[in-house]
This record gives structure tokens, C-alpha cells and sequence, in this order.
């Protein structure tokens, strides 16, 4: 079966230090990664998506970047976080093919919290 | 623009009552429609989809294109169902848009 890993689950760290946030999926090829922030009153924002190695859509002009070295490896990253960069951040799967994409597996999340 | 409105962000309901949770969206396509529900110390995951014409725990959810809604209900409210839940949308490609989510919350 499919199963989605994020780490760490949570995190504390100081306004101008560097981010790397990682999500690995076990069980299936070729998925479609997705990057969000969940923030209270705002929903769940879509910040990066992924449909294959090295290809990455940005949604959101922000302080943070995107990277999917392996296939079944995405990373969230910042060369320097912000206030603004605290959330909950979920990492998300889906497979290929027509509305396959419309269900997404979310992973546990973690909580960023930016001092 | 695409968008996805849940105008509710709190929303209690006595057990026993009915529950209606309200979703609007813009868009001038055929939108595919869902909802997703996180249970607390859960993951986000998704409750139904409107092409199934389903219901899930009780719940089920129209499309009504005229009103441009998916509202999602269920005829008697069970404690169990106090969660998070948000409508997304589909405008046609690989990514699904998320409204900014409603609070249930379940009164014994």
C-alpha cells in the first residue's frame, strides 16, 4: 500500500535561517507531488506541485522554493525564512491520469514555527 | 477568477440536527467538485466527489450548477462528525483548489 512520510513533524526556528522540509511517498511510480500551507483563516493554500523529476510549478510568489531530486522525493526549502513563513505545511500525492490527480493522500504535516 | 468560497469558517450543530455546510465557486467551466474532511489528530483526506453521486457517512453533496454551489449535507449530526472540511475544485488540470475550510462542530 501507498504511504506518504513527512519530517520533521515539527520545527522551531529563528527568523533568517534556511528550510528543508522533506516528503518521501513508498508504494507507487511517477506520482504527482503537492506542497501546501495550512493556515488558520486561510485555508489550505497550494504553494508547489510536481509532475515528474525536476519539474516544478510555483503558485505562490514567495519565500520559499521547491525541489524533486528523486521521484518520490519532494523538498520545501528557504535560504531564509520569515515571521511570515510559520504554518502547518502538508505534503500531498497523487497518481497520473484523467481525475486521478483530483484525489490527493495527504501526509502528516509539520509544523513550522518561525521565531 | 477560480475560486472557491466556503463563506462559514465556525459552524455548530446540535446532534440530531441537520448539518449543511455552504461552498460557492466561480468558474465558467464543468467543475469537478469535492469535499475533504480532517478529524482531529488525522489526516487531510477526501470525503466524496460530486461525479460519484455518492454518500459517505451520511453525508452527500448536489451540484448545482445554476447556483454555482456544493453544498454538503447530512440529515442528522453525529459527534463524530465534528471535523474540518473543505470544498476544493478542479479547473481542469493537475491541481485542486481549496476553499478556506469550515469548522464543525457537534453539540451532545
Amino acid at each position: 500500500s501507498q504511504t506518504i512520510h513527512q519530517w520533521p513533524a515539527t520545527l522551531v526556528q529563528p527568523v533568517g535561517s534556511p528550510l528543508s522540509l522533506e516528503c518521501t511517498v513508498e508504494g507507487t511510480s511517477n506520482p504527482n507531488l503537492y506542497w501546501y500551507r495550512q493556515a488558520a483563516g486561510r485555508g489550505l493554500q497550494l504553494l508547489f506541485y510536481s509532475v515528474g523529476i525536476g519539474q516544478i510549478s510555483s503558485e505562490v510568489p514567495q519565500n520559499l522554493s521547491a525541489s524533486r531530486p528523486q521521484d518520490r522525493q519532494f523538498i520545501l526549502s528557504s535560504k531564509k525564512l520569515l515571521l511570515s513563513d510559520s504554518g502547518f505545511y502538508l505534503c500531498a500525492w497523487s497518481s497520473r491520469g484523467p481525475r486521478s490527480y483530483n484525489e490527493q493522500f495527504f501526509g502528516p504535516g509539520t509544523r513550522l514555527t518561525v521565531l | 477568477a477560480q475560486r472557491v468560497t466556503q463563506p462559514e469558517k465556525l459552524l455548530s450543530v446540535f446532534k440530531g440536527a441537520p448539518v449543511e455546510l455552504k461552498c460557492n465557486y466561480s468558474y465558467s467551466g464543468s467543475p469537478e467538485l469535492f469535499w475533504y474532511v480532517q478529524y482531529s489528530r488525522q489526516r487531510l483526506q477526501l470525503l466524496l466527489r460530486h461525479i460519484s453521486r455518492e454518500s459517505i457517512k451520511g453525508f452527500t453533496a448536489d451540484l448545482n450548477k445554476g447556483e454555482t454551489s456544493f453544498h454538503l449535507k447530512k440529515p442528522f449530526a453525529q459527534e463524530e462528525d465534528s471535523a474540518m472540511y473543505y470544498c476544493a475544485l478542479n479547473f481542469g488540470n493537475e491541481k485542486l483548489t481549496f476553499g478556506t475550510g469550515t469548522r464543525l462542530t457537534i453539540i451532545p
